[in-house]
């Protein structure tokens, strides 16, 4: 079984560009986390879906991060424009349940803006 | 609002030999989980060990166990017989119950040396 598949796995851009991340996660897994972790430190989330629907996204900077989950199973991530405070490594994570089993992870995107 | 704190950035043990990694935690949840997370150099955050906070007897995973003291809201990780393998950053976690999302700690980068 494929693990949780994100890419890139780097993007180098410049300030006020634009980006996306893409992921796809386990098969049959309704819950889709998007993380950010900057260097040294825990992640943070950015916004969970339950199936197509974004239920928390409290912690998303609305202003420039964007995101979607079409059909409930892939999504995408955008940042537009990119600042230079954005660069930090962007996580995607898929859950069954994730108090019971956790979340399994992609290998993530480092983000660099320069 | 939950809150985690591993309050060792950095830690170093011997191959062979047994280290503890500590975590506090803070959560109004009556029923909630725990978890460490290793997060090896590749990014890819890989789940070591969970704990169910309504279960008493301490979890073990092969070399790999906590002491979960509840009252103390505490969740340190003992490796016993270190690996080269193990050295990693470790993260402590705790889940949300009602909000189904989990919240890291800082992180601790472990170094097993030769």
């Amino acid at each position: 079984e494929a693990g949780v598949v994100q890419s890139p796995r780097y993007k180098i851009i410049e300030k006020k560009q634009p980006v996306a991340f893409w992921c796809n996660p386990i098969s049959g897994h309704n819950t889709l986390y998007w993380y950010r972790q900057n260097l040294g430190q825990g992640p943070e989330l950015l916004i969970r879906y339950e199936n197509e629907e974004a239920v928390d996204d409290s912690q998303l900077p609305k202003d420039r991060f964007s995101a979607e989950r079409l059909k409930g199973v892939d999504s995408t991530l955008k940042i537009q424009p990119a600042e230079l405070g954005d660069s930090a490594v962007y996580l995607c994570a898929s859950s069954l349940d994730s108090r019971l089993y956790g979340y399994t992870f992609g290998s993530g995107t480092r983000l660099t803006v320069v | 609002a939950q809150t985690v704190t591993q309050s060792q950035p950095e830690m170093s043990v011997q191959e062979a030999e047994t280290v503890t990694l500590s975590c506090t935690y803070d959560t109004s949840e009556n029923n909630y989980y725990l978890f460490w997370y290793k997060q090896p150099p590749s990014r890819q955050m890989i789940l070591v060990i969970r704990q169910e906070a309504y279960k008493q007897q301490n979890a073990t995973e092969n070399r790999f166990s906590v002491n979960f003291q509840k009252a103390a809201k505490s969740f340190s990780l003992k490796i016993s017989d270190s690996q080269l393998g193990d050295t990693a950053m470790y993260f402590c976690a705790t889940s949300s119950g009602s909000a189904r999302q989990l919240t890291f700690g800082s992180g601790t980068q472990l170094t097993v040396l030769p």
